[in-house]
């Protein structure tokens, strides 16, 4: 089944306890992103991945990191984790570099204290 | 820069009434437009998409949406609501010098008995 997955799906954690979220796809899809989605905000985009060893950030990347050594994993990092980040997170990936149509994994929620 | 607009972050309906969710885009070049639906604790799902050609495109649950370029408008409705509808829906924009989607800030759909 052609799908993107996360691990975790829930995380508590700590103020300054370094975190990493898993993103993994089966598609062979060569754009992969990370969006963080908040209450009135939408869906906003933090790093995003052209294809292997290249990334770039988005709209709101400050606080996380990201790397691309494979195709199929993108993980997000957050080194020092602050209540800020709070929020649910999603990795998406797209084979289609026109309309950059996303395939979504279900989401990780993230609460910091 | 592309932007866009979803009027109303709340929408409800009865059961069986007519669904109408509102998008407006900003875009400078003739853009590609989506409609995503994200279910409770879900990712999101694509429900249609258009990419210049047919202007009213039909997607998945029995929703459709028109591309209506004089009014930059792409609004989502389904003739008759059912209780499975009840979601947030996210409007979607990419094409142009950007490389990624641009996501309106959400509707959530209410159905009523």
């Amino acid at each position: 089944e052609a799908q993107v997955t996360q691990n975790p799906r829930y995380l508590i954690t700590v103020t300054g306890k370094k975190l990493t979220v898993t993103c993994s796809q089966n598609m062979n899809h060569e754009y992969m992103s990370w969006y963080r989605q908040d209450p009135g905000l939408g869906l906003r985009q933090i790093y995003y991945s052209m294809n292997v060893e290249v990334t770039d950030k988005g709209d709101v990347p400050e606080g996380y990191k990201v790397s691309r050594k494979e195709k199929r994993n993108f993980p997000l990092i957050l080194e020092s984790p602050s209540p800020n980040q709070t929020s649910l997170y999603f990795c998406a990936s797209s084979d289609d570099r026109f309309t950059y149509e996303q395939y979504f994994g279900p989401g990780t929620r993230l609460t910091v204290t | 820069a592309q932007s866009v607009t979803q009027l109303g972050s709340h929408v409800s309906v009865s059961e069986g009434a007519l669904v109408l969710l509102r998008c407006n885009y900003s875009s400078s070049v003739p853009p590609y437009l989506f409609w995503y639906v994200q279910y409770p604790n879900q990712g999101l799902q694509l429900l249609l998409k258009y990419t210049s050609a047919a202007t009213l495109v039909k997607g998945i649950n029995g929703f459709e949406a028109e591309f209506k370029k004089s009014e930059t408008s792409f609004h989502l409705t389904k003739p008759s609501a059912h209780m499975s509808d009840a979601a947030e829906y996210f409007c979607a924009v990419s094409g142009g010098d950007t490389d990624k989607l641009i996501f309106g800030t959400g509707t959530r759909l209410q159905v009523f008995p």
